[in-house]
C-alpha cells in the first residue's frame, strides 16, 4: 500500500465550478499536510500547507484534513481555466520528515 | 514563498556524456535538499537526499554513481547524471525546506534531459 494514494483523474469541469480534489494516506504518523499545483513542464508550486486535522482557506482555495478517517481534500470554488494542472498532496510525520506524495489529479477547467 | 532556482531547465545531450544540474536556494540556507526524477503523468519520486557538508543519502534502487549528489554549501546543491543514456531522460526537480518551524518544501523549476 502507498503511503498516500490520489485518483489521477482526469478531471474535467466547466469555469465557475467547484472541484474537490481528494487523497487518503495511510500513515498515521502523518501530522503535516501539503498541496501543491504543477503547470505542465514546471516545478510544483506549493499551495496549502495544514497541520493536523481542520480546515485551512486561503481565497479560492480550502484544504481540509481528517485525521481520523486519513483523508485530506482541497476544493476550489469558481474555478477558472487557470487552476487547470495537476494537483499533488502529500504528507509527512515530522517538519523534516521526508514528504510522501500522491500521483497528482490531472484537472482541466474549460470556459 | 521561498526560492529555489534549478538550472538548466532543459539540456539535450549525447549518449554516454555527463550532465550537471544545479539547485539554489535564492533567499534561504538550506543543510538539506531533495532530488526528485519525474516521468510523465507521474508522481515525484525522490532519488536522494543532499546534506550539506556530508554524503548524500540514496533512496533503494537509485545509482549512486550514476547520480553524483554534492552539496558544496548551505545554498547550492548539484545532481551529475554520468554516462547518461536515453533511459536517464526525465524531469529532475529539486526541492529544500525553508520556514523553520514548519519546513514548508519548496521546489525548483526543474530540469528536463533529453539524452540521444
Amino acid at each position: 500500500q502507498k503511503e498516500v494514494e490520489q485518483d489521477p483523474g482526469p478531471l474535467s469541469v466547466p469555469e465557475g465550478a467547484i472541484v474537490s480534489l481528494n487523497c487518503t494516506y495511510s500513515n498515521s504518523a502523518f501530522q503535516y499536510f501539503m498541496w501543491y499545483r504543477q503547470y505542465s513542464r514546471k516545478g510544483p508550486e506549493l499551495l496549502m500547507y495544514t497541520y493536523s486535522s481542520g480546515n485551512k482557506e486561503d481565497g479560492r482555495f480550502t484544504a481540509q484534513v481528517d485525521k481520523s478517517s486519513k483523508y485530506i481534500s482541497l476544493f476550489i470554488r469558481d474555478s477558472q481555466p487557470s487552476d487547470s494542472a495537476t494537483y499533488l498532496c502529500a504528507g509527512r510525520g515530522s517538519t523534516l520528515g521526508r514528504l510522501y506524495f500522491g500521483r497528482g489529479t490531472q484537472l482541466t477547467v474549460w470556459p | 514563498g521561498a526560492v529555489v532556482s534549478q538550472h538548466p531547465s532543459w539540456v539535450i545531450c549525447k549518449s554516454g556524456t555527463s550532465v550537471k544540474i544545479e539547485c539554489r536556494s535564492l533567499d534561504f540556507q538550506a543543510t538539506t535538499m531533495f532530488w526528485y526524477r519525474q516521468f510523465p503523468k507521474q508522481s515525484l519520486m525522490l532519488m536522494a537526499t543532499s546534506n550539506e557538508g556530508s554524503k548524500a543519502t540514496y533512496e533503494q534502487g537509485v545509482e549512486k554513481d550514476k547520480f553524483l549528489i554534492n552539496h558544496a554549501s548551505l545554498t547550492l546543491s548539484t545532481l551529475t547524471v554520468t554516462s547518461a543514456h536515453p533511459e536517464d531522460s526525465s524531469f529532475y526537480i529539486c526541492s529544500a525546506p525553508a520556514g523553520a518551524p514548519t519546513g514548508e518544501l519548496f521546489f525548483g523549476e526543474g530540469s528536463r534531459l533529453t539524452v540521444l
